[in-house]
């Protein structure tokens, strides 16, 4: 199975802040990346796929990048409604998994 | 537009079945290049995939769950199921169903999830 790590498992930032979450592949995925927002007591929703390919009505602050095994989401300027935990998956290949999860909080 | 809606019991006991069905509304359930999906969420836990299945029945399965699984499609009904059996404290979780987009890789949408608890 393909072991998705996320880092960090959470980070505090300010409303306008840039922030970079990484995810990381036990073995080369090429682009087969998505990443998912979810937030308290909702289920996910799809930000992009593909790497870096924004899903319709995702705003364009959200950017994606990498290739192989080492994946970048960055949110340019973090606003209120950014708050939430942001999850990667592969789909690569199955099993289907996903990342553990990095919790973005207000400062 | 396309929405999903799981329902089922939301407390199981011990060694038994816990049974989901996922209705779909707002387009169609036999669109080609479309699996419908399972994943699961233990409390405080990451995304758990659980399996896909096919209009026509063809499934994708975890391998640590393929035993204790079954999924099944209702096309004239536009459902999806679930069946897990012989449960146990580690299969409490938030059950989401989803569409699954085998050119993509992604899950999109969801629906809103259904906690299911296992406990005597």
């Amino acid at each position: 199975d393909i072991q998705m790590t996320q880092s960090p498992s959470s980070v505090s930032a300010f409303v306008g802040d840039r922030v970079t979450i990484t995810c990381r592949a036990s073995q080369d995925i090429s682009n087969w990346l998505i990443w998912y927002q979810q937030k308290p007591g909702k289920a996910p929703k799809l930000l992009m796929y593909s790497t870096s390919i924004l899903q319709t009505g995702v705003p364009s602050r959200f950017s994606g990048s990498g290739s192989g095994t080492d994946f970048t989401l960055t949110i340019s300027s973090l606003q209120p409604e950014d708050f939430a935990t942001y999850s990667c998956q592969q789909a690569k290949s199955f099993p289907l998994t996903f990342g553990g999860g990095t919790k973005v909080e207000i400062k | 537009q396309l929405q999903l809606q799981e329902s089922g019991p939301g407390l199981v006991k011990p060694s038994e079945t816990l049974s989901l069905t996922c209705t779909v509304s707002g387009g169609s359930i036999t669109t080609s290049s479309y699996y419908w999906g399972w994943i699961r969420q233990p409390p405080g836990k990451r995304l758990e995939w659980i399996g896909n299945i096919y209009y026509s029945g063809n499934t994708n399965y975890d391998l640590s769950l393929k035993s204790r699984i079954t999924m099944s499609v209702d096309t004239s009904k536009k459902q999806f199921s679930l069946k897990l059996r012989s449960v146990t404290a580690a299969d409490t979780a938030v059950y989401y169903c989803a569409k699954y987009d085998t050119d993509l890789g992604c899950f999109d949408p969801w629906g809103q999830g259904i906690l299911v608890t296992v406990s005597s």
